[in-house]
């Protein structure tokens, strides 16, 4: 079976500090994409961040970055510099080259960014 | 461009009732895929279909289907309502052909209540 774990159900950050969100996963494929989503209280999902399994390199978007260890199918998100619009739910998920149309979602972490 | 678009955004039935759900793709997508979201079981793949194919299928009885028409709009139908399909409901498209992996981009999704 594939999964994907976020361990963290919550985190709380001041404006202008580092949070790191964990995600792991489990899956027997080779070729995968993971990816990083956000979801504020609008409910509109919106894309962060992507990382494709057979490259070594973190993907980085402005203040968002990954920690992808393949071995240890891990793959953390760290926002820098957080801002108030950060605020959001923020789920770890997967796709396999096999099915392409199908998401798999961990159960979300929920950020909040302190003034 | 235009985003996804999903019809209506609320909706509430009684149980026993069915329901249809649309969903309209960027102009140009292909493939359309629909997730349910629940606090109790997260974010959960329903299908996806691709030039009017279902092409994945997740783990949701047979109450639920859906089905593409040739301008890539989506619909999708729950027959006999259920309390515990009370759900967002959000759908996603993607240009879906190709070897490599091309971005979903999600709508505002349908907020569906059961009494």
């Amino acid at each position: 079976a594939q999964t994907v774990t976020q361990s963290q159900p919550e985190m709380s950050v001041q404006e202008a500090e580092t949070v790191t969100l964990s995600c792991t996963y489990d899956t027997s494929e080779n070729n995968y994409y993971l990816f990083w989503y956000k979801q504020p209280p609008s409910r509109q999902m919106i894309l962060v961040i992507r990382q494709e399994a057979y490259k070594q390199q973190n993907a980085t978007e402005n203040r968002f970055s990954v920690n992808f260890q393949k071995a240890a199918k891990s793959f953390s998100l760290k926002i820098s510099d957080s801002q108030l619009g950060d605020t959001a739910m923020y789920f770890c998920a997967f796709i396999t080259t096999d099915s392409w149309g199908k998401l798999q979602f961990g159960a979300g972490t929920q950020v909040v960014v302190t003034p | 461009k235009a985003g996804v678009t999903q019809t209506p955004r609320y909706l509430i039935k009684t149980r026993g009732q069915q329901v249809t759900l649309s969903c309209s793709p960027i102009s140009g997508h292909r493939s359309v895929s629909w997730y349910q979201q629940t606090p109790g079981q997260g974010l959960q793949f329903l299908f996806e279909y691709f030039s009017e194919t279902q092409r994945n299928k997740g783990n949701f009885p047979g109450r639920f289907s859906g089905r593409q028409f040739s301008n890539s709009r989506s619909e999708m139908n729950v027959s006999t309502l259920e309390l515990g399909d009370s759900a967002l409901y959000l759908c996603a498209s993607s240009l879906g052909g190709g070897l490599t992996y091309n971005e979903q981009f999600f709508g505002p999704g349908t907020r569906l209540t059961v009494l």
